[in-house]
């Protein structure tokens, strides 16, 4: 199984201004994601963090407003830039990796980062 | 229409009470995920199926390849197990489509 830990696990911030999430796992895995759940809504896939190379982003979502890290196979981060009410949801880091003797993948979810932007 | 259809949307049950929550999904598959989401908002993974049952402890989830349907069943329900149980799929490449959830309420 994986851990997963994400900082911070919630915070208020002012429109305009941008808050860097982290997602730390105890071990290495292959494929790291990003998620967004608003209010209300389902999880929406915002990109797939690639290990030393550019995120891959899923449509409606840019470069510049979520810019990614991933400086190795254990940590990524999220940053929501410029931010606005709309901003408000729960961001979630998920990673997937195949179970030996298994070929299955299997995906594990941090806690998630509740923010709200007023 | 969403490629992912859960049933119901929202559920509200006596302590003890079996749980039917459906699945219905419109896209081609490699697995099937029936996740939970506590009011926190931290996501736990139950069940990953691709085929036939899978059973751990009181839960129990289903999966018809042929009628695009899946199942979670909760036996003697309690009041811990309320939470937003959200069913999901994978179309390859690890990347996962989302129901809307079915949010469970158990009253003791």
């Amino acid at each position: 199984s994986a851990v997963i830990s994400q900082k911070p696990s919630r915070d208020i911030c002012q429109r305009g201004t941008s808050l860097t999430i982290q997602c730390q796992v105890d071990s290495q895995v292959t494929m790291m994601f990003w998620y967004r759940q608003q209010p209300g809504q389902s999880l929406t896939l915002i990109a797939t963090a690639n290990q030393g190379s550019e995120a891959t982003y899923e449509s409606g979502f840019v470069i510049d407003k979520f810019p990614i890290s991933r400086p190795n196979l254990t940590f990524s981060t999220l940053t929501v830039s410029n931010m606005s009410p709309e901003d408000s949801s729960i961001y979630l880091c998920s990673v997937s990796f195949k179970r030996l003797f298994l070929n299955t993948d299997t995906q594990y979810f941090g806690p998630g980062t509740r923010l709200t932007v007023l | 229409k969403n490629e992912v259809e859960q049933s119901p949307q929202n559920l509200t049950a006596q302590e003890g009470e079996f749980i039917t929550i459906n699945c219905s999904y419109s896209v081609g598959i490699s697995a099937l995920h029936w996740l939970q989401q506590h009011p926190g908002g931290g996501i736990v993974s139950l069940f990953m199926l691709s085929s036939g049952k899978k059973k751990h402890g009181r839960l129990i989830a289903t999966i018809n390849i042929q009628e695009k349907h899946s199942s979670l069943h909760i036996t003697a329900s309690h009041p811990r197990d309320s939470a937003v149980y959200i069913c999901a799929v994978n179309q390859g490449a690890q990347k996962l489509v989302f129901g809307q959830g079915t949010r469970l309420t158990i009253n003791p």
